[in-house]
């Protein structure tokens, strides 16, 4: 069993769509977190939320919003998509909060390509 | 705020030979200290982690790291290189967050 699942694994979209990125974690844990990763393979904190709840929101365009259903669900939701959005966006999950210090489960990735 | 420097950007080493990976890290109480391996394609799986006790930390796949406070540094090594390691080394420092340093690309020569 996947432990932290992501789809797609591969999205190609022209810019200006809406799309959205869907994660699941089956670990239990109650902290989860999108990154992204930079063609230059930079890895680097969107959001973190625990139990539902925003913990961390770094700088990030308001065209991300992340959406929790539940504590085993964290979607990555994009508006109006730009060329700068192409990169690799992993989900993780952690058991506690103060997500830095827990060890941290990721995803596969999802490889966005904006055209 | 913590930050966590790699300096070598890319690696080769040949197959047997031994390795080490730098990593540095700025941060003004005891870190919180991680190895992630990503493998092309991959996500990013823990090798191994520091958070106290004996600075020399065993990992998965025959890998070790020494936390120096001396040196801010948490290398990571091991002795003898398979081809199968092949791939992005990241280290990490953690606090509130993860902070994850800017990878080192390691390839093996046959």
């Amino acid at each position: 069993d996947t432990a932290v699942s992501q789809t797609p694994k591969y999205l190609v979209t022209q810019m200006g769509n809406d799309k959205s990125i869907k994660c699941e974690q089956n670990l239990g844990h109650d902290t989860m977190y999108w990154y992204k990763q930079d063609s230059k393979k930079f890895l680097k904190i969107m959001f973190s939320y625990n139990n539902k709840e925003l913990i961390i929101n770094e700088t990030v365009p308001n065209r991300f919003s992340p959406k929790s259903p539940d504590k085993a669900h964290l979607n990555l939701h994009i508006n109006s998509l730009e060329l700068g959005d192409s990169a690799v966006y992993f989900c993780a999950s952690s058991h506690r909060v103060a997500g830095g210090t827990d060890t941290q489960y990721f995803g596969p990735g999802t490889r966005l390509t904006v055209l | 705020a913590q930050s966590v420097t790699q300096p070598d950007i890319h690696i080769t080493v040949s197959e047997g030979a031994s390795l080490e990976l730098r990593c540095n890290y700025s941060y003004g109480a005891t870190p919180y200290l991680f190895w992630y391996v990503q493998s092309p394609g991959q996500g990013l799986q823990l090798l191994l982690k520091y958070f106290s006790g004996d600075t020399l930390v065993q990992g998965i796949k025959g890998f070790e790291a020494e936390f120096k406070r001396s040196q801010s540094s948490f290398n990571l090594r091991k002795p003898s290189v398979h081809w199968s390691d092949a791939a992005e080394y990241f280290c990490a420092v953690a606090s509130n967050d993860m902070r994850f340093g800017a990878g080192t690309r390691l390839t093996v020569k046959p």
